[in-house]
């Protein structure tokens, strides 16, 4: 069974950092490509950032370029996004997404809350 | 950068009736990379289409998506209560952004 579950998420101040985790099991995570998706208050789905299997290609929404950057450790299993430079309009649920052959997002974890706010 | 739009943003329908969602793109979008997600409230979203029809491992066959270039559908044949939910549909694999649209809520009417 496919698990993915997100932690590090949290209240922080205008300006801060955080570090979000995705911890994947039940499939080769090394062969995967991998994805976050974020979704504000009451809002819809934006898709944030994908990194490929094997981290050679990486994208990110304009929307946080230069102050996102996401990562993985094949080794640990493990997918990662450092949140810099906080903003209020950054708040939302954060999921961590799992490709499906580079078609669709076919798992996603239940989602960590980041609260920016003073 | 493609943008998705989808219409309408709601729709009121009764259990039993048909759903016919639609999503537009800005630009031509492969029919590889068009897919199609439900969410319900306080879950992760699931996905139901890729390829612009192919359904996802255990998803009923009243729902059945098509078109192609800039114009896709989502159709429920059916609706069961549990169908009730807001569809996104999502262009992804491509070009990126990987944008989302805005999604169409299914209410009950």
């Amino acid at each position: 069974e496919v698990q993915l579950v997100e932690s590090g998420g949290g209240l922080v101040q205008p300006g801060g950092s955080l570090r979000l985790s995705c911890a994947a099991s039940g499939f080769t995570f090394s062969f995967s490509s991998m994805n976050w998706v974020r979704q504000a208050p009451g809002k819809g789905l934006e898709w944030v950032s994908y990194i490929s299997h094997s981290t050679n290609t990486v994208y990110y929404a304009d929307s946080v370029k230069g102050r996102f950057t996401i990562s993985r450790d094949n080794a640990k299993n493990s997918l990662y996004l450092q949140l810099n430079s906080l903003r209020d309009e950054d708040t939302a649920v954060y999921y961590c997404a799992k490709d499906k052959g580079e078609r669709a997002i076919d798992y996603w974890g239940q989602g960590t809350l980041v609260t920016v706010s003073s | 950068e493609i943008v998705l739009t989808q219409s309408p943003g709601t729709l009121s329908l009764s259990p039993g009736e048909r759903a016919t969602l639609s999503c537009r793109a800005s630009q031509s979008v492969s029919s590889s990379y068009l897919a199609w997600y439900q969410q319900k409230p306080g879950q992760a979203p699931r996905l139901l289409i890729y390829g612009a029809s192919s359904r996802a491992t255990g998803i009923p066959d009243r729902f059945s998506g098509s078109g192609s270039g800039t114009d896709f559908t989502l159709t429920i044949s059916r609706l069961e209560p549990e169908d009730f939910a807001v569809y996104y549909c999502q262009q992804y694999g491509t070009s990126p952004p990987f944008a989302f649209g805005p999604g169409t809520k299914v209410d009950i009417k």
